[in-house]
């Protein structure tokens, strides 16, 4: 059981835009470690799309944007497309645990 | 190009063992912490176990500790999983995965390999 939360599903139409949230505590994000966000395509391996909560990897469109603010952190898709549709991740260190923790992950639909 | 080919994956037993592989390239692998992430069919990721570039220091989730061990052999740039005492629970895709970032904490994975699938089974 995945200790950082996010909601099983979120939709919206193409060009819309539509935010994935990542809820943990204080011993993850609460505690200041970064958060990353991976997504995955059906049948593919996972892929890096925010980095160091807020930074985008080379290649990934800045309509992806990352932000954080107490114990929870957000994924932001701006001009939804349909190239979008995949599984996405949030990823964080839990110091309680002593290593890293993904979020249950959210499927985004593009209506 | 990074490059990160898995290998050994196979059906195995209850109670068994096995040993993952994990050829990188494209890269100095040696400069780099890797890490194993497994997907169990149709569920989510969990982060398995970490090694640090040098390959003195390893941690692993509380699900594996005491039963895996993971190494590496940078002379050859592989990376190891040796799985013991394997469970049903175990069964998923394991990926090879390059680590990135300053203190360990807050590594981020940025190459991922496909996959090699452990089905444990009777």
């Amino acid at each position: 059981q995945s200790v950082l939360t996010q909601p099983p599903s979120v939709s919206g139409a193409p060009g819309q835009r539509v935010t994935i949230s990542c809820t943990g505590n204080n011993s993850n994000i609460g505690a200041g470690y970064a958060v990353h966000w991976y997504h995955q395509l059906p049948g593919t391996a996972p892929k890096l799309v925010i980095y160091l909560t807020t930074k985008r990897p080379s290649g990934v469109p800045d309509r992806f944007s990352g932000s954080k603010s107490g114990t929870s952190a957000s994924l932001a898709i701006t001009g939804l497309q349909a190239e979008d549709e995949a599984d996405y991740y949030c990823q964080s260190y839990d110091s309680s645990l002593r290593g890293y923790v993904f979020g249950t992950g959210t499927k985004v639909t593009v209506l | 190009e990074v490059q990160l080919l898995e290998s050994g994956g196979d059906l195995v037993q209850p109670g068994g063992s096995l040993r993952l592989s994990c050829a990188a390239s494209g890269f100095g692998f040696s400069d780099y912490g890797m890490t194993w992430v497994r997907q169990a069919p149709g569920k989510g990721l969990e982060w398995v176990a970490v090694i640090y570039k040098e390959g003195h220091i390893t941690y692993y989730a509380d699900s594996v500790k005491g039963r895996f061990t993971i190494s590496r052999d940078n002379s050859k740039n592989t990376l190891y999983l040796q799985m013991n005492t394997l469970r049903v629970e175990d069964t998923a895709l394991y990926y090879c995965v390059k680590a990135q970032g300053g203190r360990i904490q807050d590594w981020c994975f940025d190459s991922w390999g496909q996959g090699a699938l452990v089905t444990v089974s009777s």
